[in-house]
């Protein structure tokens, strides 16, 4: 089982539908959670951080932690074609004595207009 | 604007060449990066430098060497370039030792060995 997976997509919305991304994570341990969203051709940017918990939302952005299912999700409200791009979900995990940041290999995101 | 600098851009390099790509923060973070990114197996590290003066592997140092010149910067170096190392590398920054903060990338530098 991979430490971090994503579905690799692509998932397609219409515009202004709500888009769905979810992380599934095996280290039961994890504390912090990121998502990153990456446009082609550009460097990742980091979009949101959850710690505990429940929902934390941020404009059209809502990310979503259930560390007993050891899941966390990305919900776009409202979805734009400028959404277009791929959601990188990335996870620290216990390493023995350190702590490594693991990253998913992201889904593919398309907003169609 | 605040953020993490990359130089260059882009490279092409004959096998067996060696260059060094510079990364420079000006947002007194203390952790600093260098990824690379390669289609279908995503972000992997290869160096990192918890702090100024530390430098560490990652998953994947083997080919490369790094320092951290300063708290501002940390340069990744190819010291005998091999196709393989064809990719995109992020340098990035993050400003907890611990990781528990999100990370600020570069720009990137798209490499290609020939």
């Amino acid at each position: 089982q991979k430490e971090v997976e994503q579905n690799s997509g692509p998932l397609s919305v219409p515009e202004g539908a709500i888009a769905s991304l979810n992380c599934t994570y095996s280290d039961r341990g994890s504390q912090s959670f990121f998502w990153y969203r990456q446009y082609s051709g550009k460097s990742p940017e980091l979009i949101m951080s959850i710690y505990s918990n429940g929902d934390k939302e941020d404009g059209r952005f809502t990310a979503q932690l259930n560390k007993a299912s050891q899941y966390v999700s990305l919900l776009i409200r409202d979805s734009q074609p400028s959404d277009s791009a791929t959601y990188l979900c990335a996870v620290i995990i216990n390493a023995g004595n350190n702590r490594k940041l693991i990253w998913g290999l992201g889904t593919s995101l398309a907003v169609n207009p | 604007n605040a953020g993490v600098t990359q130089t260059p851009k882009f490279q092409v390099l004959k096998t067996g060449q060696s260059m060094t790509l510079q990364c420079a923060q000006d947002m007194n973070h203390n952790s600093m990066y260098w990824y690379r990114q390669d289609p279908g197996m995503g972000l992997r590290l290869i160096y990192y430098s918890a702090s100024e003066g530390t430098t560490d592997k990652g998953e994947v140092p083997n080919g490369y060497n790094v320092s951290r010149l300063n708290k501002r910067e940390f340069s990744l170096r190819l010291e005998s370039a091999a196709p393989s190392q064809t990719s995109v590398y992020f340098c990035a920054s993050s400003g907890r030792t611990d990781t528990n903060y999100g990370y600020t990338f570069g720009s990137g530098t798209r490499l290609t060995v020939v």
